[in-house]
């Protein structure tokens, strides 16, 4: 079974600074997504990468097969950031290992 | 497009009491599923379906029951629910296979007393 590490687990910034979320993760993979959970409990994918970079509006995602690690940047960072950033990396039979979560806060 | 819908949202149980969750989706995706969310852990697969008709264990399905009534359709039983099963569940669908951008519904909040 994949083993996902995120760090850090508690973030806390400024409004409009760059943000950076990691993933580790054990064992060779097909995909990652990265998911965002905003308090309140619902869970909305934002990337699926398998190689390289990806970016939507504020968000970059990137991956790095050979060092088994990815990515999550947010440039200039808003309150409405605020989330639970989660990693989770699918292949083989056991389908998506799932982070812990990142807790991000950004204030005002 | 609702997307995936659950019910209930929130609910209340004594130990032993039954219960099923409903979860219902309008994408036409082929493969659904049933986590469980706890603090300090990531989130966990109890079953999954990758079709009508079938469904198969994931990590932790002691104490549950599912079933794919139909394409739309995925239930998820609890028969004698235990203080352990206190979580908070969430529903999932994905067009493709387990690996696939799964689309989440708003989740359940479960209390078992």
């Amino acid at each position: 079974k994949n083993e996902v590490e995120q760090s850090p687990q508690n973030l806390t910034a400024q409004e409009g600074e760059f943000i950076t979320i990691n993933c580790s993760y054990s064992v060779g993979i097909s995909a990652l997504h990265w998911l965002q959970q905003h308090p309140g409990g619902g869970i909305v994918s934002l990337f699926m990468l398998s190689s390289g970079k990806k970016k939507h509006g504020r968000l970059i995602a990137t991956i790095n097969i050979q060092e088994k690690h990815s990515s999550l940047h947010i440039t200039a960072s808003h309150p409405r950031d605020s989330a639970v950033y989660i990693c989770a990396v699918g292949g083989g039979a056991d389908g998506l290992t799932f982070g812990k979560g990142t807790h991000l806060i950004i204030q005002p | 497009n609702a997307g995936v819908t659950q019910t209930p949202k929130f609910q209340v149980l004594k130990t032993g009491q039954s219960m099923t969750l409903q979860c219902a989706q309008d994408m036409n995706h082929n493969s659904m599923y049933w986590y469980r969310q706890d603090p300090g852990m990531g989130l966990r697969l109890i079953y999954y379906s990758a079709s009508e008709g079938t469904t198969d264990k994931g990590e932790v399905p002691n104490g549950y029951n599912v079933s794919r009534l139909n394409k739309r359709e995925f239930s998820l039983r609890l028969e004698s629910a235990a203080p352990s099963q206190t979580s908070v569940y969430f529903c999932a669908s994905s067009e493709a296979g387990r690996t696939d951008t799964q689309y989440f519904g708003p989740g359940t909040r479960l209390t078992v007393l």
